[in-house]
């Protein structure tokens, strides 16, 4: 049962432009996102965050968009370089928990 | 301030064998978290832990593995009798407070079975 769903594994964009990256949940009791980027060989690094009293979060280039009553949310990266071809993982915690439940990751290529 | 050291990187054990895997979390964090990651999947939850306590161990195998936070050292996940569907990337995450919204993880650990 995949609670948290990426459904695009892959996404190519050209440096400069907008990457879209998008993530689906199922469980209502969900309350707080995150999303976490990923080099090859090392662990997850914590990009940005969301507590579902909100439905927007700004850090930089980077821009999480949280819809409640869709149970969606996107990540923007804008502009986007070639340092940001990762893998990113959406991932979602239940009232403060301590249990983080990941998506399945969506590969991004940044193209010159 | 290093950060979460796991270790060894890699490892390969034949059916049958333990392993050990280890990690140290941040200095000053007493709360560590182990996730395993199977080939084309996410990363799932296995079990919580702060200093000499287990606090969750929802998402561990029922047979075969086991994890510890001693007061001193590093929190060890011990997988016995290792199968080749043990065979995946193991990451630990520490957190200074109880909740998951501010873990650091480590480089993991990719465990192989042969």
């Amino acid at each position: 049962d995949q609670q948290v769903k990426q459904n695009s594994p892959s996404l190519s964009v050209q440096e400069g432009r907008i990457s879209i990256l998008n993530c689906d949940y199922t469980n209502s009791m969900f309350d707080y996102f995150l999303w976490y980027k990923k080099y090859p060989a090392e662990g997850p690094t914590f990009l940005i965050s969301i507590s579902s009293i909100k439905d927007k979060n700004e850090d930089g280039r980077f821009t999480v968009f949280l819809n409640k009553s869709a149970k969606h949310l996107s990540l923007h990266i804008v502009p986007s370089q070639p340092g940001d071809s990762a893998v990113y993982f959406c991932a979602a915690l239940v009232g403060g928990g301590n249990k983080l439940t990941f998506g399945t990751g969506t590969q991004l290529k940044v193209e010159l | 301030n290093a950060g979460v050291m796991q270790n060894p990187r890699h490892l390969v054990r034949r059916r049958g064998q333990e392993a050990r895997l280890r990690c140290s979390p941040m200095k000053g964090h007493s709360h560590v978290y182990w996730y395993r990651q199977l080939p084309e999947e996410g990363l799932k939850f296995m079990v919580y832990l702060q200093k000499e306590n287990i606090i969750d161990e929802s998402g561990m195998p029922k047979e075969r593995f086991s994890a510890e936070f001693p007061k001193e050292g590093p929190s060890i996940l011990r997988i016995q009798q290792v199968v080749r569907g043990d065979s995946a990337a193991y990451f630990c995450a520490s957190s200074w407070q109880g909740t998951n919204t501010e873990a650091f993880f480590g480089q993991g650990t990719r465990l192989t079975v042969v």
